[in-house]
């Protein structure tokens, strides 16, 4: 089984709908991040939480928010969609102080 | 600005050539890592650097630290049509709350 799963794995909405992505991780840390994935632009950081009562702002965060319902579960909101959110998203653990990364398979989000 | 720059772009070779991608800016790392992702699925880690002039080997692939910690370099040799991906970098600054990615080298191995 996948240690960070993330769903959908694809989604495609309507200008204006609120969608969430919801991802679960089994490696036990305490660090999770979102992240947005653009062509050419490598990938920029939306949210990320250091444990269930903390979260922070990444350099993307307008029109998104999050929720930390428990040290496995961090899900990632759009409020109201728009065309310029569609890219795709991934989920990412962080276990240890070295930086080192676990993504989930990520969602393709496509707004119409 | 923060930024971490990787070069080349893009990248087309034959099998059996060897290629080196960088990865620099002008911040000191504690640590960098590098990964490697295909299409349709999250990038996997390849290797974390921690200390300047650092080389890690992992098989073919061979990756360095700058001696200043602003800088890192994957290089591979005999390149094979497995080897095709997106290589990304990711810098960690020494705060351990903020990581950087680099845009990634796009990479083809031609049989």
């Amino acid at each position: 089984d996948a240690d960070v799963t993330q769903t959908p794995r694809n989604r495609i909405t309507k200008t204006g709908k609120r969608i969430m992505l919801e991802c679960s991780q089994t490696k036990g840390h305490d660090r999770m991040y979102w992240y947005r994935q653009d062509p050419g632009l490598g990938l920029r950081l939306i949210y990320y939480s250091f444990d269930v009562k903390d979260i922070n702002k990444g350099e993307i965060s307008d029109g998104y928010s999050v929720s930390r319902q428990a040290q496995a579960k961090f899900s990632l909101s759009l409020e109201s969609a728009i065309p310029n959110q569609t890219a795709l998203y991934f989920c990412a653990t962080r276990g240890t102080s070295r930086g080192e990364q676990f993504f989930g398979p990520g969602t393709r989000l496509t707004v119409l | 600005t923060q930024l971490l720059e990787q070069s080349p772009q893009f990248l087309s070779i034959q099998e059996g050539e060897n290629l080196t991608v960088y990865c620099n800016s002008s911040s000191v790392f504690s640590s960098l890592q590098w990964y490697r992702q295909e299409p349709g699925e999250g990038p996997v880690l390849l290797v974390t650097v921690v200390t300047g002039g650092e080389v890690k080997k992992l098989k073919r692939l061979t990756f360095q630290f700058g001696d200043a910690r602003k800088d890192s370099s994957l290089h591979i040799t005999a390149a094979q049509p497995g080897d095709t991906g997106l290589y990304l970098c990711a810098g960690m600054y020494s705060s351990a709350s903020k990581i950087i990615f680099g845009s990634g080298t796009r990479l083809s191995i031609r049989p």
